[in-house]
């Protein structure tokens, strides 16, 4: 089974420039999720989506954090204008349910991004 | 404020000998508890859960403890092996099955 896939690795740009990252999640699962993790910390739930919709964006910063799932596989996560704090790994997560996470999600290798 | 906390940032370890993670945790509403590792340049991958009904779950080499009363659980590894070096988060599930994760502990098994 091919695991969950991120682009891209890395990115670096500089401050109040716009970024993209893109996730295709295991083929079949209905849940995707965005995290944030900033160096030294844990993962920090962003969005999840289930299937196409919204399922919980309490900790997206609206203002400058934007995401979207349009046909309930890929999604891409954007921000803009970026901020020094935003610098972190974005991870990208997928679940066949919302409700079956005891197995564990399963989480992509994250892209790596750099406010300078 | 922190739900879940691991205090500490690093733990070295002789390869072979038991490597213990801890975790501490304030909401005893918490259902769930699961281990992830996570090498770097890597996503995290999932280890083992425990249960809130249960107090002992194991699988293989690793053994997850969870004490109710103190809030606190704990992942074995024994013996440990230098594959094992890898940053281990701890992780709660709340009641709308969201993850609330800890900072991290740094497992360093030296040969």
């Amino acid at each position: 089974e091919a695991g969950v896939a991120q682009s891209p690795r890395y990115k670096i740009i500089e401050k109040r420039q716009s970024v993209a990252f893109w996730c295709n999640p295991i083929s079949g699962h209905a849940t995707l999720y965005w995290y944030q993790q900033i160096l030294g910390q844990g993962p920090k739930l962003l969005i999840q989506f289930q299937n196409n919709g919204v399922v919980d964006d309490s900790q997206l910063p609206k203002d400058r954090f934007s995401a979207e799932r349009l046909k309930g596989v890929d999604s891409t996560l954007k921000i803009q204008p970026a901020k020094l704090e935003d610098s972190a790994v974005y991870l990208c997560a997928s679940s066949p349910t919302s409700l079956a996470p005891l197995g564990g999600y399963t989480f992509g290798s994250g892209t790596r991004l750099t406010v300078v | 404020d922190q739900q879940v906390k691991q205090n500490s940032p690093s733990l070295s370890v002789q390869e072979g000998r038991i490597s213990i993670l801890n975790c501490d945790y304030t909401n005893s509403m918490f259902d769930y508890f699961l281990w992830y590792k996570k090498y770097p340049a890597e996503g995290p991958t999932f280890l083992i859960s425990i249960s809130s009904i249960k107090d002992k779950n194991e699988d293989g080499r690793f053994t997850v403890f969870l004490n109710k009363s103190a809030k606190h659980l704990s992942l074995h590894i024994v013996p440990s092996q230098p594959g094992d070096s890898a940053v281990y988060f701890c992780a709660a599930m709340d009641s709308n099955y969201q993850l609330i994760w800890g900072a991290g502990t740094k497992l360093i098994i030296k040969p």
